[in-house]
């Protein structure tokens, strides 16, 4: 199976930066994804990463760090309208060879003035 | 809009009845996926069908559940005798699996259907 793990609850400053952690246990890893989710809303995709390394997009960006197990999102430059719920989600190949994606709880993120 | 949709958007049901939801992902994909989510949780994997094969089911699926792709396009999922706490926000997600190996494939959510069991 699958592990995931993010802090349940952040809070930040408008303008400030934060990063929000994920950790993972899985077996055939095939990618890592991030997922803004506002309250009542459908996900919506943030980034992708496969192999080591930071991936930037704009003010949001994505590490990944297969030998440790190790994602992070960073955001920068803070807007009270990222207020949202982040969701770590992992690909992996399950037993039938397919691949599957498993999200973690998420983490909610509040951004004050 | 070209994105993925789901109906209807709110049910409530009574304890007991039978419950189907409605999925059309975006028109090129051949992956969909269902997702269960209850407040304060990601959204728990239930099914997905590549074209109209079903590949997976989730352990966490009862026999009450069942979901169909007759023709690798729209889906089904319906609930038979519902049950209290089979209230959720079941969410559908659609994305486009191509070459080999596999790459990357964004899954497209739809805006969910929101069911409140009685």
């Amino acid at each position: 199976g699958q592990n995931i793990d993010q802090p349940t609850e952040m809070t930040a400053t408008e303008g400030a930066i934060v990063q929000i952690n994920c950790t993972y246990q899985t077996s055939g890893f095939n990618g890592l994804f991030w997922y803004q989710q506002h309250a009542g809303e459908a996900p919506t995709f943030l980034s992708y990463n496969v192999l080591d390394g930071l991936e930037e997009k704009g003010r949001f960006s994505s590490f990944l760090s297969r030998s440790k197990g190790y994602s992070y999102l960073l955001l920068k430059e803070l807007q009270m309208k990222d207020s949202a719920s982040y969701l770590c989600a992992v690909r992996a190949d399950d037993s039938g060879g397919y691949q599957k994606v498993t999200f973690g709880t998420g983490t909610k993120l509040q951004v004050i003035p | 809009d070209t994105g993925v949709s789901q109906n209807p958007r709110h049910k409530i049901t009574k304890r007991g009845q039978n419950v189907t939801f409605r999925c059309d992902p975006i028109s090129e994909h051949n992956r969909l996926y269902w997702y269960r989510q209850t407040l304060g949780q990601g959204p728990e994997f239930l099914t997905y069908f590549q074209n109209e094969a079903q590949l997976e089911k989730s352990r966490l699926l009862s026999d009450r559940f069942s979901a169909e792709r007759p023709k690798g396009s729209f889906s089904t999922l319906e609930i038979q005798r519902t049950e209290q706490g089979d209230s959720a926000m079941y969410l559908c997600a659609s994305s486009l699996l191509q070459g080999y190996p596999p790459d990357y494939n964004e899954q497209f959510f739809g805006p969910g259907t929101r069911l409140t069991v009685l």
